[in-house]
Parts: structure tokens; C-alpha cells; sequence
């Protein structure tokens, strides 16, 4: 069973601070990794994604991937109440099969 | 960019009739799309992946008998929900995938189906 897991929160942070979600995978041969922000109601944002390890920065987010440890991660610097959401991990195994994490809550206190 | 529609945005139907919901990719050409799932605060649930003129893969446990799925041109998938009943209401989300090298996914909005 391949899976993508993730803590589920909620996280919570105050306003100004950095926020890090944290995604596990089991298959080793997953080759892209992928963000999304998801709203109470609505419907997921891709708002990262990352292929080669190492970092990779987008204004206030940075994602981080590690494939030797099979981890990748999602910073968000000077958080804002605004970033409160759930977030998404999703890893593709293989053409276009992409697996979803269940996601992590992130709650930024103002 | 990368900007998929999906209408409608919310129905409501009776039990024993059928809801179509349609994606549609706006600026950019979908060989792929996929259709989700999603009950109150669970995770998304695929449920098939199409391509462009062939028959959807569905995912073990859905019915592909009562999910009819058309992936009839490379910006437009329709979702048919047949014989509806009341747990069949739930968020159903499509997305897109812009061609066969890159494999990011881009979302609709989701269509919110409740039965009655």
C-alpha cells in the first residue's frame, strides 16, 4: 500500500511566526511532490511543487524535499491568519497516479 | 494559468434521479483529469482518472455502473451521479492535469451535491 501521511493537526502558530508541515511517503520511486492549500468548503490550490531534493523557495513558502529519507516539507515564513487552512501533501508514484496525504490543519493566531 | 471550472457549484436532487456535473479546463489542454470525493472534514477520495477519448480508470469500490464519466474533448470531463441517494451527497471535486510531462494537478472549485 503506498501512502503519503501527514500529521493532522491542527498546528497551531502565532501571526509572524514560521509554520512547517511535515510529509512522510513510503514509495521510494515517487518522483514529484506537490502542496495544496485547502479551505473550510473549498477545493485545493496548488501553491508547490518539487521534483529534486533540496530546497525550493516561492515567496514565503519554501518546500523541502529529502527522497533518501522520504520526506518533504512545507515552510511558511511570517505566517498570517490568512495561511489558516489545511494543507496537502500529495506524491505522484508513477504516471499520473498522485496520492494524497489526509492533510494538516494550520491555525496562524492573530 | 492552469484555471478549471467546474458547474455546477452546488445541487440539490431527489433520490432515483441523476445529476451531471461538468469540468472543463479553461486555458490550457487536460489528456488527464481526474474526479474526486470528499465528505465533512476527510480527506479527498479519487475516484477515476480519464483520459481524452478512452474509458476512466475507476478506483477499487467505486461503481463505475453509477459514475459515468465522459471524457469527451481535451478541456471538458463530465461526472453523471445515476440513481442518486441520500449518502451519494457529498463534495465532488474534478482536476487537470495540463499534458502527458508534467503531472501537477489543478483543481475546480467542486460541486457540493446533496440528496434528498
Amino acid at each position: 500500500q503506498k501512502e503519503v501521511e501527514q500529521n493532522s493537526g491542527p498546528l497551531s502558530v502565532p501571526e509572524g511566526a514560521i509554520a512547517s508541515l511535515n510529509c512522510t511517503y513510503s514509495d521510494r520511486g515517487s518522483q514529484s511532490f506537490f502542496w495544496y492549500r485547502q479551505y473550510s468548503g473549498k477545493s485545493p490550490e496548488l501553491i508547490m511543487f518539487i521534483y529534486s531534493n533540496g530546497d525550493k523557495e516561492d515567496g514565503r513558502f519554501t518546500a523541502q524535499l529529502n527522497k533518501a529519507s522520504q520526506y518533504v516539507s512545507l515552510l511558511i515564513r511570517d505566517s498570517q491568519p490568512s495561511d489558516s487552512a489545511t494543507y496537502l501533501c500529495a506524491v505522484n508514484t508513477g504516471g499520473f497516479k498522485t496520492i494524497f496525504g489526509a492533510g494538516t490543519r494550520l491555525f496562524v493566531k492573530a | 494559468g492552469a484555471v478549471v471550472s467546474q458547474h455546477p457549484s452546488r445541487v440539490i436532487c431527489k433520490s432515483g434521479t441523476s445529476v451531471k456535473i461538468e469540468c472543463r479546463s479553461l486555458d490550457f489542454q487536460a489528456t488527464t483529469m481526474f474526479w474526486y470525493r470528499q465528505f465533512p472534514k476527510q480527506s479527498l477520495m479519487l475516484m477515476a482518472t480519464s483520459n481524452e477519448g478512452s474509458k476512466a480508470t475507476y478506483e477499487q469500490g467505486v461503481e463505475k455502473d453509477k459514475f459515468l464519466i465522459n471524457h469527451a474533448s481535451l478541456t471538458l470531463s463530465t461526472l453523471t451521479v445515476t440513481s442518486a441517494h441520500p449518502e451519494d451527497s457529498s463534495f465532488y471535486i474534478c482536476s487537470a492535469s495540463p499534458g502527458q510531462v508534467r503531472d501537477d494537478q489543478y483543481f475546480g472549485p467542486g460541486t457540493r451535491l446533496t440528496v434528498t
